[in-house]
């Protein structure tokens, strides 16, 4: 029932590869996010869109960039991998910013 | 700066007794909140949300919650729990326009037979 993928689900990479996340959502949702979640821990916001051509840092540093030619798709990407990389990513997207977050499945990197 | 703290990092409830899990926030003004439900491999799925009006809010799989302004809680509740509901669940806040949603750590639940 998501209307909002991600891909690829598991993704296992070796140290200085380059890679890229993909997000997309059939809502028509501007506003469109990108969280880190480590077991144990809160989620960190990393990188926010709030329509085309708008992107921003979040609170936590990231070294991964992110891009938004289309409203639909929000796509992040790493151009160096490395271990510390490694996490779960979730894509998310709102209507408005008194809206419920709405998830896609999350793309669980490991960076060998 | 707003945070949202979760208490209880595990909870283990019999099937069909109650559960509460707990959420604190700090936040000026008031807030507006969620909690979230992760299974494993998953995403974050909605339970319910509130943004004002009255205190206590359903939500979805029999699932309520209720915001405490004096006490800054917005904590979750269920009557019976069902072992499907092992899973770990997110309080979130948020704090006006322009702001993303902060999360707390998470509580794992484990329902035992």
């Amino acid at each position: 029932e998501a209307d909002i993928y991600q891909t690829p689900r598991y993704l296992v990479i070796g140290t200085g590869k380059k890679i890229t996340l993909e997000c997309s959502q059939t809502m028509g949702h501007d506003k469109m996010y990108w969280y880190q979640q480590d077991p144990g821990m809160e989620l960190h916001l990393i990188h926010y869109s709030y329509g085309v051509n708008s992107t921003e840092k979040g609170d936590l540093s990231s070294e991964s960039t992110v891009s938004r030619i289309r409203t639909e798709h929000f796509p992040l990407t790493l151009e160096s991998a490395r271990p510390s990389h490694t996490s779960q990513y979730l894509c998310a997207s709102r209507q408005a910013d008194y809206s419920p977050l709405h998830f896609g499945n999350g793309t669980r990197l490991t960076v060998t | 700066a707003q945070s949202v703290t979760q208490p209880d990092i595990h909870i283990t409830v019999s099937e069909g007794a109650s559960l509460e899990l707990r959420c604190n926030y700090s936040y000026g003004a008031t807030p507006y909140l969620f909690w979230y439900v992760q299974s494993p491999g998953q995403g974050l799925q909605l339970l319910l949300k509130y943004f004002s009006g009255d205190t206590l809010v359903q939500g979805i799989k029999g699932f309520e919650a209720e915001f405490k302004r004096s006490q800054s809680s917005f904590n979750l509740r269920k009557p019976s729990v069902h072992w499907s509901d092992a899973a770990e669940y997110f309080c979130a806040v948020g704090a006006g326009a322009g702001t993303a949603l902060i999360f707390g750590k998470g509580t794992t639940l484990s329902v035992s037979s």
